[in-house]
């Protein structure tokens, strides 16, 4: 089983649309947690921090179930230029930070 | 502000060749360094990391090596490159604990 495990992609959606991405990570010892974005042929960059208590940054919410050991982004009123790779990223120990294979989100207008 | 550089950006190398690839990172002491590769249309890897200087923890077996002969360079390196070391290699810091890493803009390496 791989540490970090993502949703498949890809996601198409219309502009306006609400979607979801899930990820789920199998070390429950794993001590933080990231969602990146990375656009084509770029280097990927952090889109927020997850915590326990959930927290949401303009459109984009993100919440963590430890129990489930379960991750999530979702990303309201979805806009072209959303268009990008979502990662999802665990610190599993001692500062090992291992990614998702990435869902790949296309907005249409 | 912290700062990382990696180079060069595009690289093509034939088959059998070494390679060796830096990062330096700025604005910081003691960031915990990584490498990383990502396939075509693949997530990212993770290589090596380092916590420390001569302190280099290897994730895959491969063909490649790690030095961090200072503590905010990180080298990648290799003595002989094979057709599927091709891939998008990305260097990247974080301080350490459960804090995130940044990345640098990444090598495009092709081994031809």
């Amino acid at each position: 089983r791989k540490e970090v495990e993502q949703d498949p992609g890809p996601f198409n959606v219309p502009e306006g649309a609400t979607v979801a991405f899930n990820c789920t990570y199998s070390n429950s010892a794993s001590q933080s947690f990231f969602w990146y974005r990375q656009d084509c042929r770029k280097e990927p960059k952090l889109l927020m921090s997850v915590y326990s208590s959930g927290n949401e940054d303009g459109r984009f919410t993100a919440q963590l179930n430890r129990a489930s050991q379960y991750i999530s982004l979702l990303i309201r009123d979805s806009k072209l230029s959303d268009s990008a790779t979502y990662l999802c990223v665990v610190n599993s120990w001692g500062g090992k930070l291992i990614f998702g294979q990435g869902t790949e989100l296309s907005v249409k207008p | 502000s912290q700062t990382i550089h990696q180079w060069p950006a595009t690289l093509v190398q034939p088959v059998g060749s070494p390679l060796s690839l830096e990062c330096t990172v700025e604005g910081t002491s003691n960031p915990n360094l990584y490498w990383y590769r990502q396939a075509a249309g693949r997530g990212l890897q993770l290589l090596f990391y380092s916590v420390g200087i001569g302190q280099i923890s290897s994730e895959v077996p491969q063909n490649l090596s790690a030095s961090r002969p200072q503590d905010r360079q990180f080298i990648l390196s290799s003595k002989k490159l094979l057709l599927s070391d091709s891939g998008f290699y990305l260097c990247a810091w974080s301080r350490g604990g459960n804090t995130e890493a940044f990345f640098g803009q990444g090598t495009r390496l092709t081994v031809v």
